[in-house]
């Protein structure tokens, strides 16, 4: 059974400094890993989507890199903003199925 | 491009009362839809997905059903609601192995 965890599972950093949140699944058989902002109260936002055949995918400021051997993703943050306050999931797509497993989440506030 | 609506945002309803969360996706064709369920300070858990219309698989057995009536339609039910179901219901769509979620309904029952 694919179990996702996200470390750590809240952070608190000043503004400026650069991120990087951990994903970790027990299952290297995925389609595709895919990461969302999750704002207090509302929906999820995607992030980044990086295909099994991938090794990292940019947007911005962000960028997420998978080792599927191994089991981890990472999100790297540069230069933290206040607005980046959130929080953040990360969720696997595994082969043969049509569903998406998440982590907990890591909530994240970057002070001004 | 693809929107997706779900609706209502809020909702308070009694123990025992019936339940239907609606959920409508523009812009693309055959989809796969899910309906996810959020609770306090816990992870997202997946309760329905579907890959068409009337094709329902169920994660979680539990109070709830969900129905696919049309293509771009999917639609959360219950019967008799449970303190228990209350929560935070989000809705999602997937093509191309990328899913997008809707703003959610927060559900909850007094």
């Amino acid at each position: 059974k694919q179990e996702v965890t996200q470390i750590p599972a809240a952070l608190s950093v000043p503004e400026g400094e650069n991120l990087v949140l951990n994903c970790s699944f027990t299952d290297s058989a995925i389609y595709n890993l895919q990461w969302f902002r999750q704002d207090p109260g509302k929906g999820l936002t995607s992030l980044l989507l990086i295909q099994s055949s991938q090794r990292e995918q940019t947007s911005g400021r962000l960028n997420a890199s998978l080792d599927k051997s191994s089991g981890r993703s990472t999100l790297y943050i540069a230069a933290s903003q206040p607005g980046d306050s959130a929080t953040y999931l990360c969720a696997v797509n595994p082969s043969g199925t049509y569903k998406y497993i998440f982590g907990t989440g890591t909530r994240l506030k970057v002070l001004a | 491009s693809q929107t997706i609506h779900q609706w209502p945002a809020t909702l308070v309803q009694p123990v025992g009362s019936p339940l239907s969360l609606e959920c409508t996706v523009e812009g693309t064709s055959n989809p796969n839809l899910y309906w996810y369920r959020q609770a306090a300070g816990r992870g997202l858990q997946l309760l329905f997905y579907s890959v068409g219309i009337g094709q329902i698989s169920s994660e979680v057995p539990q109070n709830l059903s969900a129905s696919r009536p049309q293509d771009r339609q999917f639609i959360l039910s219950s019967k008799k609601l449970l303190l228990s179901d209350s929560g935070f219901y989000l809705c999602a769509w997937a093509q191309n192995t990328e899913a997008f979620f809707g703003q959610g309904t927060r559900l909850t029952v007094v």
